[in-house]
């Protein structure tokens, strides 16, 4: 089975400084795993994804997440976060022999001024 | 690549309606997927196809649940005898099946049940 735990419902930062969004997860065979962007009255996009390849992934709007197999984590960073920042955001999970994704219950993101 | 498209963005029924929500995925997606909403949720699963073949339906999606794709395109979802815990909103996705490739939302129809 698959899970998905992301370990902060809100986070709360100051516009420039760093933003990080952390996520474990579980899964019986090797996953793939994403951070999916929402928002508000918005659909989700995708920010990242990471399929096996490097562990340290760059996604846009100059996020990024390393996946630690060791720690069964892939936490979400960025050095210096933007007023556009504010939304929430997802992690998810999957494998090539489920076809099914599994989301995080999703990380509300505030930047104040 | 013009992206999902669904439609409508908000519908608002009494409870005992019957409503239809149209998906439309990207075109060389063979896969589609539909995910339900709430505030403050995550997206919640609830059936995907691949092509015109539906695989997967949640426990979550009750005998008053259906969904179709017809023709391995466009994909509806209707909701029989609307009740106010259907109000969501309710999200398409598809994607390739090549590799774990990612899913491409839609932005999604709300529904609100009076």
């Amino acid at each position: 089975a698959q899970s998905v735990t992301q370990l902060d419902s809100h986070v709360s930062v100051s516009e420039g400084t760093p933003v990080l969004l952390r996520c474990n997860y579980s899964s019986s065979y090797s996953p793939s795993l994403f951070w999916y962007v929402q928002h508000p009255n918005k659909g989700l996009q995708l920010l990242l994804k990471y399929t096996s390849a490097a562990t340290l992934v760059k996604g846009i709007n100059g996020f990024e997440a390393e996946f630690k197999k060791s720690e069964t984590s892939f936490h979400l960073t960025k050095p210096s976060a933007h007023m556009s920042d504010a939304a929430e955001y997802f992690c998810v999970v999957t494998t090539d022999s489920w076809g099914k994704f599994q989301f995080g219950a999703g990380t509300q993101v505030v930047v104040t001024p | 690549d013009t992206g999902v498209s669904q439609d409508p963005r908000h519908k608002i029924t009494k409870r005992g309606q019957n409503v239809t929500f149209r998906c439309d995925p990207i075109s060389e997606h063979n896969r589609l997927y539909w995910y339900r909403q709430t505030l403050g949720q995550g997206p919640e699963f609830l059936t995907y196809f691949q092509n015109e073949a539906q695989l997967e339906k949640s426990r979550l999606l009750s005998d008053r649940f259906s969904a179709e794709r017809p023709k391995g395109s466009f994909s509806t979802l209707e909701i029989q005898r609307t009740e106010q815990g259907d109000s969501a909103m309710y999200l398409c996705a598809s994607s390739l099946t090549v590799g774990n490739s990612p899913l491409h939302f839609g932005n999604g129809t709300r529904l609100t049940v009076t």
